[in-house]
């Protein structure tokens, strides 16, 4: 099946830190997606991209359709202590009716 | 609007037992999604019904089902339950089951298997 691979699994970030995170996957996806998740909760849509190319912004948060159409990147800027949490991308084939496939998370830390 | 309700928000159950989760979609929402979620494995997909028909089958082995009703709402039962089956188990309504529609996630059952 469909692997998404997500990267970095883990990071810890002073406050007011940039961050990037990305993901790669083994066959093009014509919808990416990202959602954060907060302890015991389920994850939350942040921003969704839908052509190749294409950069959206969603506040602080910024994500790119990979020119390939097998990845995207997800940046924050200035992170503060709630952006805390894990953050996950996911995608859909064009193919047919296929599931959206999750990556595996990254899970962020913000030092103040 | 209401967003995508799922209950019971925590469930213990022992090995053997069965269980059945329910899940309300975001009204107008007529695809839903189940996905189980374990620490490191992020989320694995179960199942997507679309008026009320099963549309795609993760690998999951028969003991997990699930069924759509006519006004939306699913439920997602486990039979026989394992030690391995503790999870979060997750809720999503969508729209329709379009290739470009957006995931919408209730705040997920918790089940402890004992």
């Amino acid at each position: 099946g469909q692997q998404l691979n997500q990267s970095p699994q883990s990071m810890f970030i002073q406050e007011g830190e940039d961050v990037s995170m990305n993901c790669t996957s083994s066959s093009i996806f014509n919808t990416w997606l990202w959602y954060k998740q907060d302890p015991g909760e389920g994850p939350v849509l942040l921003i969704a991209l839908y052509k190749a190319g294409e950069l959206t912004s969603n506040g602080r948060l910024t994500a790119q359709f990979g020119i390939t159409r097998k990845d995207s990147f997800l940046n924050i800027s200035a992170s503060i202590p709630s952006d805390v949490g894990i953050y996950f991308c996911a995608g859909r084939s064009p193919s047919g009716n296929t599931p959206l496939v999750f990556g595996k998370g990254t899970r962020l830390s913000v030092i103040a | 609007k209401a967003g995508v309700t799922q209950t019971p928000r925590y469930l213990i159950k022992t090995r053997g037992q069965q269980v059945t989760l329910s899940c309300s979609p975001i009204s107008g929402h007529r695809s839903v999604s189940w996905y189980q979620q374990t620490p490191g494995q992020g989320l694995q997909f179960l199942f997507e019904y679309f008026s009320e028909t099963q549309r795609n089958k993760g690998n999951f082995p028969g003991r997990f089902s699930g069924r759509q009703f006519s006004n939306s709402r699913s439920e997602m039962n486990v039979s026989t339950l394992e030690l391995g089956d503790s999870a979060l188990y997750l809720c999503a309504s969508s729209l329709d089951s379009s290739s470009n529609e957006k995931l919408f996630f209730g705040s997920g059952t918790q089940l402890s298997v004992l």
